[in-house]
């Protein structure tokens, strides 16, 4: 089994609601990440957990709160939203340390009204 | 921090053309460089991992190929098929978890 689940595939919510994106995989692999991709661009790194802690933060503003309940669980908490912050949010898992290949999942497209 | 940068930037091919895709990184000092592919509004699905002490990989009509010295890596398509249209991104990883992406470069193959 190589595949990362995420749900919902779509969400629409409006700038005062709270949501929760899911993400789940059951490869054993102890690094999972949060990317978000705009429209004709490449994905940008948002969070990484190694572990289960959060490894790396790279400076996402905080009403997006990365959660890694465990090692197969990983939920990205949405509050007071920006229409700008409307895109496809991809989370990866791959094996930390190792170099060995990352899996992607299908990704939540997230409308924010 | 890496800087990824792909080209061409989209490529429209007959079908049939073999093809050369490219990919370049700052830093040479990297756990692996993956290929994936795109199709629009969809996640990303791996084609190709190359680790850092390997020079190519191949699955089936795809090649890819990595130089470290020159910060260049390589994703040949032989015998094009409309099927290939898709964005491609390469990745590369430099501290085993931490991908940075290029820029994509979207393919057409007119059938």
């Amino acid at each position: 089994d190589t595949e990362v689940t995420q749900t919902p595939k779509h969400l629409v919510m409006g700038m005062t609601n709270k949501k929760s994106l899911k993400c789940e995989q059951h490869m054993g692999h102890r690094a999972m990440y949060w990317y978000k991709q705009k429209a004709k661009k490449p994905p940008e790194l948002m969070f990484v957990y190694s572990y289960e802690k959060l490894s790396i933060n790279e400076s996402v503003p905080s009403r997006f709160s990365p959660e890694c309940p465990n090692s197969s669980l990983l939920n990205l908490h949405l509050h007071a939203l920006q229409p700008e912050d409307s895109a496809l949010y991809l989370c990866a898992s791959s094996p930390p340390g190792t170099g060995l290949e990352a899996f992607f999942g299908q990704g939540t497209r997230l409308t924010v009204v | 921090k890496q800087e990824v940068t792909q080209i061409p930037a989209a490529l429209s091919v007959p079908e049939g053309e073999n093809l050369v895709l490219n990919c370049s990184f700052t830093d040479s000092a990297i756990y692996n460089l993956q290929w994936f592919r795109q199709d629009p509004g969809k996640g990303l699905t791996s084609l190709l991992l190359i680790q850092s002490s390997q020079r190519e990989q191949t699955s089936g009509r795809l090649n890819a190929s990595l130089d470290k010295s020159s910060g260049r890596s390589t994703l040949y398509i032989a015998a094009s098929q409309p099927g290939d249209s898709a964005t491609y991104l390469c990745a590369v990883d430099d501290t085993g978890n931490q991908f940075y992406f290029g820029t994509g470069t979207s393919l057409t193959v007119i059938p």
